[in-house]
């Protein structure tokens, strides 16, 4: 039991390079979200999906697009990378209260 | 609306010192709130939750949090600081919508001890 997984760990883009973050989680939850940190502004949400088959907007969603590809799968993309968008992000998927996290994607954008 | 606001974004506090950090939450409705952990280059640990049930709320590592309605705070405290406790330590609220829980983070306080 693997709980939330991420790949990659770290990733260096180019401005207006595309890349896809990969969320998996084996709790059989409905809801996954996607978060982005970055220093002294704490977690904001950038998409997520209440059940398989559907997505909704969070706090921060531009310049990104998800799908969710099953029950398990969550995916964040980026079609042209910004430097506003070197940050590290947190998949997560909760269950009721309990909010369980994924290791986390540091990414860089030159 | 939800939102939580904690102050201090960096906390110092000798090894054996109390732990004090602060958190002031807002919400329309009864809140949920909780404590997170982040340790260097990982992702959030839950430290504690506050359910409604009693105001004092014990969780792992020492730590315990109360709610105080009248003040609208969830401040964090541990006796005694240990090396192991430094760390960034993040105060959320939730509140249930019609598309699930939504978590709100506040901006987090970067804990250090001090040998």
């Amino acid at each position: 039991n693997a709980g939330v997984t991420q790949t990659p760990k770290f990733q260096v883009l180019k401005t207006g390079q595309s890349m896809t973050l990969q969320c998996a989680q084996d709790m059989n939850h409905n809801s996954m979200y996607w978060y982005r940190q970055d220093p002294g502004m704490g977690l904001r949400l950038i998409y997520y999906s209440a059940s398989e088959g559907t997505t909704d907007k969070g706090e921060v969603p531009n310049g990104y697009n998800v799908s969710r590809l099953n029950k398990r799968e969550f995916s964040l993309r980026l079609e042209s990378a910004a430097p506003s968008q070197t940050s590290v992000y947190f998949c997560a998927s909760p269950s009721g209260l309990d909010q369980f996290f994924g290791p986390g994607t540091r990414l860089t954008v030159l | 609306a939800q939102s939580v606001t904690q102050l201090g974004s960096h906390v110092s506090v000798s090894e054996g010192a109390l732990v004090l950090l602060r958190c002031n939450y807002s919400s329309s409705v009864p809140p949920y709130l909780f404590w997170y952990v982040q340790y260097p280059n990982q992702g959030l640990q839950l430290l504690l939750k506050y359910t409604s049930a009693a105001t004092l709320v014990k969780g792992i590592n020492g730590f315990e949090a109360e709610f105080k309605k009248s003040e609208t705070s969830f401040h964090l405290t541990k006796p005694s600081a240990h090396m192991s406790d430094a760390a960034e330590y993040f105060c959320a609220v939730s509140a249930y919508t019609n598309t699930g829980n939504q978590f709100y983070f506040g901006t987090g306080t970067s804990l250090t001890v001090i040998p």
